[in-house]
């Protein structure tokens, strides 16, 4: 099966930093998706993004899907974007999550 | 906004007892799944179901796991004996349309938390 790998593993920065994380395949996929789980453990849809660039307020991500990668861009950011960011993506009928990259926001 | 809703929230179970988890998907979602995390892990794929049978399934999802859509709306996960190591929580998800090749956008919901003693 594939292969997700996200980058960084955790990441601590200040209030109002910009950040960039990265997803990584092994092989295409057919579709990506980004999410973030918040404190409490839910799993929040951020972007569904097999190809190209979408952007909702201060995120934004960027899949590039022939060269097997995605990246979520995070500005200014807050203390509510704490917590873990996945990426998963997919082949037949099973979507394999990454091991997430830990964020923490400092006040 | 439609949502996938899970109950219970958190279930306390003695070891050897069976299990079994709740899922109401987006109506007219076709498409459904089972993840599960244990803490502090990624989340990882246990099975999926289309059409009244499973369409895959990892080799987490062995013969003590089952799953079931008994009416038009619920979908479940039942875990026969449970074992502590299947303390965890258990994520269910539904999409709209098939993947190999068409979009397909998965919505979760909340989790339900097992703790098994």
């Amino acid at each position: 099966g594939i292969q997700v790998e996200q980058s960084p593993p955790d990441l601590i920065l200040q209030e109002g930093a910009n950040s960039t994380l990265r997803c990584n395949f092994s092989d295409s996929v057919n579709n990506l998706q980004w999410f973030h789980q918040n404190p409490w453990g839910q799993l929040i849809n951020l972007f569904y993004i097999p190809s190209g660039t979408k952007q909702n307020g201060r995120l934004s991500a960027t899949t590039v899907a022939t060269e097997r990668y995605s990246l979520l861009y995070i500005s200014s950011s807050q203390t509510t974007d704490s917590g873990v960011y996945f990426c998963a993506g997919d082949r037949d009928d099973k979507i394999i999550f990454g091991k997430g990259t830990r964020l923490h926001i400092l006040p | 906004e439609p949502e996938v809703t899970q109950t219970p929230s958190h279930q306390v179970t003695q070891m050897g007892q069976e299990v079994i988890l709740r899922c109401v998907p987006i109506s007219n979602h076709l498409y459904f799944y089972w993840y599960r995390q244990i803490l502090g892990q990624k989340v990882e794929f246990l099975v999926s179901f289309y059409n009244n049978e499973i369409s895959e399934k990892s080799e987490i999802f062995d013969d003590q796991f089952s799953v079931e859509r008994p009416d038009g709306s619920n979908f479940t996960l039942k875990i026969r004996s449970t074992k502590l190591e299947d303390s965890a929580m258990y994520f269910c998800a539904s999409s709209e349309f098939r993947s190999l090749g068409t979009a397909r956008e998965l919505f979760f919901g909340e989790g339900s938390r097992l703790t098994v003693l």
